[in-house]
Formats: C-alpha cells, structure tokens, sequence
C-alpha cells in the first residue's frame, strides 16, 4: 500500500527558506504513470496547490508561488522535496505532498495524500 | 477569493440528500477540464472522493456521486449520515492562471 510522509522542520523564522522532503514508501516514485506534488492549507482555510513534479525531473508551479518554490526528486531514495524561500507568516500552513495521477496531465487529481505537517513562520 | 466557487456551507437530517455547486468558468470546468472532489474530515487530510467528473475510487460509498455541467459540477451526498460531516473540496485545472486550483471547501453538517 502506497503511503506518503512528509518531514522537515515545523518552525521557519522569516525571509528564510522552508525545506520539506516527502518519503514515498510502498512504491516507486520513478513510475511513469504518476506525477508528485505539495498542496498547503493555512489554518482555518482552504487547499492551494504548490506544485507538481514528474520522476524525470519536470516540474509545474503555481504562478504565484513560482518565484519562491523549488520542487527536486531523488529517485534514489524515493524522495521529493519542496524549498519555499523568503517566508512569512502567509507561509504558515499544514503542507501535504500528494500523489497525482490521471488521463492526462490537464486533468491530474490526488489520489493518495499523506498526513501533513504543520510549518509556522515566526521569529 | 478562489477561482472555483463553492458554497461555504450545507446542511441536512440524517437520510436526506445535499448537494454541493462548484461553479467555474471558461477557463476552468467550462473549458473542458475535469473536476475532482475531496473530503476532508476534521483534523485529516484530504481523500479523494470522486474523480473525473463522476468516477468514485474503490471503497468510496455509492451514496456519493458527482456530476458536470457547463461551467460547474456538482457533488451529492444521499442519505445523510453523521459521518459525512467534513469539509468538501472541488479541483480541476485552469488554462489562465496555469495550475490546479481549488474551491474554497464547503463545510457539511449534519443535523
């Protein structure tokens, strides 16, 4: 059974950069029918997608993150990270990596989640 | 202000039918590109709940079923039960701002 889990440090200081890495168990991240990526969720407020990465090393940014975010892959150790650099307190938030698969990227959906962690911003 | 618009909340007696709008644009659902549902339970992360449209994973109830539309789809949940109570989420992919968006969530109670 496929199982995602999320780590990295839960308090970032400010203008800093939030590193988190999401471990892929049960299966491989280097599959060609899957695409990874990160969702964050503010407290007390709705999902916003981050962005997305293919095993191969393309990656897919929400433009009004895009300026901040860096998503990698290490097939090796069947790991993704995220980097967000120049945090603030609007960074506060649970990230979730999340497994997509669909008919075709356009389409993609999240089909397996892992548990989340909580990241806040403050000095 | 996100770019699909849900209702932020519905309600209903146990046994009774709701449904949830998600209403999009030309750019989003309306242009073709399918939506997906999620159900987020208090303190958990979000499960896929319908996708493509109308498509239920293995293990999700017959009780909820999900439909498109023009510019919107809709997500229904008949005979209500206690355990429904969750927020709900609609996803698809917009052309102009490039990227999956999401609606704003829609917080179900049951009586």
């Amino acid at each position: 059974q496929l199982q995602l889990q999320e780590s990295g440090p839960g308090l970032v200081k400010p203008s800093e950069t939030l590193s988190l890495t999401c471990t892929v168990s049960g299966g491989s991240i280097s599959s060609s029918s899957y695409y990874w990526g990160w969702i964050r969720q503010p407290p007390g407020k709705g999902l916003e997608w981050i962005g997305t990465i293919y095993y191969g090393g393309t990656t897919y940014y929400n433009p009004s993150l895009k300026s901040r975010v860096t998503i990698s892959v290490d097939t090796s150790k069947n790991q993704f990270s995220l980097k967000l650099s120049s945090v603030s307190a609007a960074d506060t938030a649970v990230y979730y990596c999340a497994r997509h698969q669909g008919a075709a990227y356009y389409h993609y959906y999240m089909d397996v989640w892992g548990k989340g962690t909580t990241v806040t911003v403050s000095s | 202000q996100s770019v699909l618009t849900q209702p932020p909340s519905v309600s209903g007696a146990p046994g009774q039918r709701v449904t949830i709008s998600c209403t999009g644009s030309s750019s989003n659902i309306g242009a073709g590109y399918d939506v997906h549902w999620y159900q987020q339970l208090p303190g958990t992360a979000p499960k896929l709940l319908i996708y493509g449209n109308s498509n239920r994973p293995s293990g999700v109830p017959d009780r909820f079923s999900g439909s498109k539309s023009g510019t919107s789809a809709s997500l229904a949940i008949t005979g209500l039960q206690a355990e429904d109570e969750a927020d709900y989420y609609c996803q698809s992919y917009d052309s102009s701002l490039s990227g999956r968006v999401f609606g704003g969530g829609t917080k179900v109670t049951v009586l």
